[in-house]
């Protein structure tokens, strides 16, 4: 079964830091391009980040650049944001997410989510 | 503000079918596919349709998605009350860098 699991979601302040992790199962990761997205409850969805298959190749939500790294490594079948800095307006839902094959942005497998609270 | 535009809303009747805008610019839209996704409460959201048009294994073909310019639309027929739910386009945006989602438009089946 094809399944992204995500974890390290969780409280803390403003101004910390706080690494999430995706552990992929079901499926070549090395082969696909991965996501962050985010949602704040009641909110629409925001995308975050993205990496390429072979992690040497990543791109930035404008809110988050600077503070934010995507990376994976592809033999633990794992993708990571590393998030830095962290304010009240990155709290929200994360989502790690898979595109179908042969496509960079049409996200077709999808986590749970893990939530994140930034406060004091 | 979202850089691709959604109805905040939409409805309609068991077996109707509606349409779901998507308005965006040249640097998106205009130049990339769209996708769209379906969200019900307390669930991730699920792709619904990708490269404008193609749908997914799985998902019924009342659904479909077409693109014109810098807009795109998505299409549900025979309207069930299961299809009731939040719908956002997403597209690739050029001048961005990045993937850019509209604010999403919430589907009411009457």
């Amino acid at each position: 079964e094809v399944q992204l699991v995500e974890s390290g979601g969780g409280l803390v302040q403003p101004g910390g830091s706080l690494r999430l992790s995706c552990a992929a199962s079901g499926f070549t990761f090395s082969s696909y391009w991965m996501h962050w997205v985010r949602q704040v409850p009641g909110k629409g969805l925001v995308w975050v980040s993205r990496v390429n298959s072979d992690g040497r190749s990543t791109n930035y939500a404008d809110s988050v650049k600077g503070r934010f790294t995507i990376s994976r490594d592809n033999a633990k079948n794992t993708l990571y944001l590393q998030m830095n800095s962290l304010r009240a307006e990155d709290t929200a839902v994360y989502y790690c997410a898979r595109p179908v094959e042969a496509t960079r942005n049409g996200l077709d497998v999808w986590g749970q989510g893990t939530t994140v609270t930034v406060s004091s | 503000q979202s850089v691709l535009t959604q109805p905040p809303s939409a409805s309609g009747t068991p077996g109707q079918r509606v349409t779901i805008s998507c308005s965006g610019s040249s640097s998106n839209i205009g130049s990339t596919n769209v996708n769209w996704y379906q969200q019900l409460p307390g669930t991730a959201p699920k792709l619904l349709i990708y490269n404008n048009d193609q749908r997914p294994s799985g998902v019924p073909d009342r659904f479909s998605g077409s693109k014109s310019g810098t807009s795109a639309s998505l299409a549900i027929s025979g309207l069930q009350s299961e299809d009731e739910a939040d719908y956002y386009c997403a597209s690739w945006d050029d001048s961005l860098s990045g993937v850019v989602f509209g604010g999403g438009t919430k589907l009411t089946v009457l």
